[in-house]
């Protein structure tokens, strides 16, 4: 019974690198949402997918950043381009239904130098 | 629009005392979801608790407890005889309404337990 799987836990980009971080959702969960968390911040609401459908990209910085869910793989956050502000966690969690199912992943801790 | 804040940025306590961790929040449904989460120094997010807005009922797993008062807008959690093991980041959360899609953090609270 493996959790949400997230890869890689650790990502090191210089600027202007592009950012590729992976999300594995639990067995039999069709829902992926992502957030980040600034240093000592909370969570923000990023991006919700379902199978090859982003269904609510409201958090989702205009330029940069995209995401994807395709039907077979996992979901993927992609940062172009990535600047010093990009240095966050990124935590993505899945759900069967609805947010009441919501488990997350180990996150990502993406570093920009 | 939701709001969720948590006034104590950082607590400290010596072990096996008692700590409460208030979560005030703002939402104009009726029908929403509440929760806490535990976030220890090796960073993954452990799920402590959903709530939901029409069970008042506080509720008590082991040494934590909740607090729910709608009438005040808050869900507070206790941690009775604190253990080190306990140190993290703390954030309450509460589920968007529109389409129970998302979740919205407070800006947790650091609690360091002492030995």
């Amino acid at each position: 019974n493996a959790g949400v799987m997230q890869n890689p836990r650790h990502l090191v980009r210089r600027r202007g690198q592009e950012a590729r971080l992976r999300c594995s959702p639990m067995k039999g969960h069709s829902h992926v949402y992502w957030y980040r968390q600034l240093p000592e911040e909370g969570l923000k609401f990023m991006v919700y997918l379902q199978k090859e459908n982003i269904i609510d990209e409201s958090g989702m910085p205009k330029e940069r950043f995209s995401a994807e869910f395709p039907k077979e793989g996992p979901s993927i956050l992609r940062i172009q381009q990535v600047v010093r502000g990009d240095s966050a966690a990124y935590f993505c969690a899945s759900s069967p239904i609805t947010v009441h199912g919501y488990t997350f992943g180990s996150g990502t801790r993406l570093t920009v130098v | 629009a939701q709001k969720v804040t948590q006034a104590q940025t950082e607590i400290s306590v010596v072990e096996k005392e008692d700590v409460t961790l208030d979560c005030v929040y703002e939402t104009r449904d009726t029908t929403y979801y509440l929760f806490w989460y535990k976030q220890p120094p090796s960073g993954e997010l452990v799920f402590l608790i959903r709530r939901n807005s029409f069970d008042e009922q506080n509720e008590i797993s082991g040494r934590y407890s909740w607090n729910f008062q709608k009438s005040t807008s808050s869900f507070n959690f206790t941690i009775t005889a604190s253990q080190v093991v306990d140190s993290a980041v703390y954030f309450c959360a509460l589920s968007d309404p529109a389409g129970a899609n998302n979740l919205f953090f407070g800006t947790g609270t650091r609690l360091t337990v002492i030995p």
